[in-house]
């Protein structure tokens, strides 16, 4: 098992330019999360989803756009990059834990850089 | 979510016993209090997870006393190859922004730096 993949591993963008990064897993997990972590502090979630097909906000949304069209990839998007998107992105999937919270596996992280 | 406060740094030697306390003075009754572990350039990675009394796996150890305002995770023996950063999660399966499974809130966690 690759466990949970994040492309690319690095990418330099134009203000103003769009991208998106792609997240896959291979554990057949039905939620995956977006984090993004700047220098000196913790991951700040930006959206995740709960199944194929659905996504939902999370406390750092806004200038990112998801989408999860099959089960094992979750894709975020950038349509106009800001200098303030410059950051490191991980993704992370689980699988719904009945009476306790989920483990999330996290993949390596991405690291954005917006000029 | 319950606010978690835990010290920004601190420093052991190999061999050593490490505990790292976190407190959560506003937890829930249906919270769960979680740790996870960050190497440099890599994802966090579950550590261990518990409710109350005393947790323990192959790795860590996770107390939590009766009134659950505080926890301590113990690293027993740790070697170099701990530095990393510990981050001390409250929450329960329903999150903040809804939905039916847990969101996980990161501080900034605790930068333990093993020395030889």
């Amino acid at each position: 098992n690759a466990g949970v993949t994040q492309t690319p591993k690095f990418r330099v963008l134009k203000t103003g330019q769009s991208m998106t990064l792609l997240c896959a897993q291979d554990m057949n997990h039905e939620y995956m999360y977006w984090y993004r972590q700047d220098p000196g502090m913790g991951l700040r979630l930006i959206h995740y989803s709960v199944g194929e097909g659905t996504t939902a906000k999370g406390e750092v949304p806004d200038g990112y756009n998801v989408s999860r069209l099959k089960k094992q990839n979750f894709l975020l998007g950038l349509e106009s990059a800001a200098p303030s998107q410059t950051s490191v992105y991980f993704c992370a999937s689980s699988y719904p834990t009945s009476g306790a919270v989920d483990e999330q596996f996290f993949g390596p992280g991405t690291r954005l850089t917006v000029l | 979510l319950a606010k978690t406060t835990q010290p920004i740094s601190m420093d052991s030697y190999e061999g050593q016993e490490v505990n790292i306390t976190c407190s959560h003075n506003n937890i829930a009754t249906n919270d769960y209090i979680t740790w996870y572990q960050q190497f440099p350039s890599q994802g966090p990675r579950f550590i261990i997870q518990g409710y109350k009394t005393k947790v323990t796996n192959e790795v860590a150890s996770l107390f939590i006393p009766a009134d659950r305002k505080s926890s301590t995770l113990s690293l027993p023996r740790v070697s170099l190859s701990d530095t990393a950063v510990y981050y001390c999660l409250v929450g329960d399966m329903k999150g903040e922004y809804g939905g039916s499974q847990g969101n996980l809130i990161f501080g900034k966690g605790t930068k333990l730096s093993v020395k030889p």
